[in-house]
């Protein structure tokens, strides 16, 4: 089945303890992006990357960090996390070509006290 | 700048009714629109999309879209509503191919759907 899993799904977390989001896609799309999701500002684009070793940032990226070393693998560090970060988190992924089609994960659900 | 929005925050429709949630964008170039729906606890799924040709474009779940580039809207109608359609719903405008690298999307704030029994 063509998907994008995140990884976790759920996590509670305290203040400036590192962690990692992971997002992995089967559909060998080359774009993929993270979002976060907050109530009254919708949806803000993180970081993106266009392929491997290529990445780039988005309207929101302070306090996050991305790599792509694999085309199916985004993930998302938060090398010191704060409560402002407490979000919900989506990956996004696509073919360059078909022009922002983009498939999302189910979403992860930070809460950094 | 661009921007999307969606001026129904909430709207309650009765099981059976007729439904319209509007969305107006506001972009320099022709966009590619799409509306997604996130059902409680769920990620994003795409319900339709407008790229070119006809403004009348159908998705699934026996939604559809018209895009009308003089309003510059692009409103989501359904015929007869199902109370399991209770959800988020979202419209999103895409830069086109030719617009640079990034494929991001710009988001309304979304309408929140209930259905009445």
């Amino acid at each position: 089945e063509a998907q994008v899993t995140q990884n976790p799904r759920y996590l509670i977390t305290v203040t400036g303890k590192k962690l990692t989001v992971t997002c992995s896609q089967n559909m060998n799309h080359e774009y993929m992006s993270w979002y976060r999701q907050d109530p009254g500002l919708g949806l803000r684009q993180i970081y993106y990357s266009m392929n491997v070793e290529v990445t780039d940032k988005g309207d929101v990226p302070e306090g996050y960090k991305v790599s792509r070393k694999e085309k199916r693998n985004f993930p998302l560090i938060l090398e010191s996390p704060s409560p402002n970060q407490t979000s919900l988190y989506f990956c996004a992924s696509s073919f360059i070509n078909r022009a922002n089609e983009q498939f999302f994960g189910p979403g992860t659900r930070l809460t950094v006290l | 700048a661009q921007s999307v929005t969606q001026p129904d925050i909430h709207i309650t429709v009765s099981e059976g009714a007729s439904l319209e949630l509007r969305c107006n964008y506001s972009y320099g170039a022709t966009p590619y629109l799409f509306w997604y729906v996130q059902s409680p606890g769920q990620g994003l799924q795409l319900l339709l999309k407008y790229f070119s040709g006809d403004t009348l474009v159908q998705g699934i779940k026996g939604f559809e879209a018209e895009f009308k580039r003089s309003q510059s809207s692009f409103n989501l109608r359904k015929p007869s509503v199902h109370w399991s359609d209770a959800a988020e719903y979202f419209c999103a405008v895409g830069a086109t191919l030719n617009a640079g690298n990034n494929r991001k999307l710009i988001w309304g704030l979304g309408t929140s759907l209930a259905v009445n029994p």
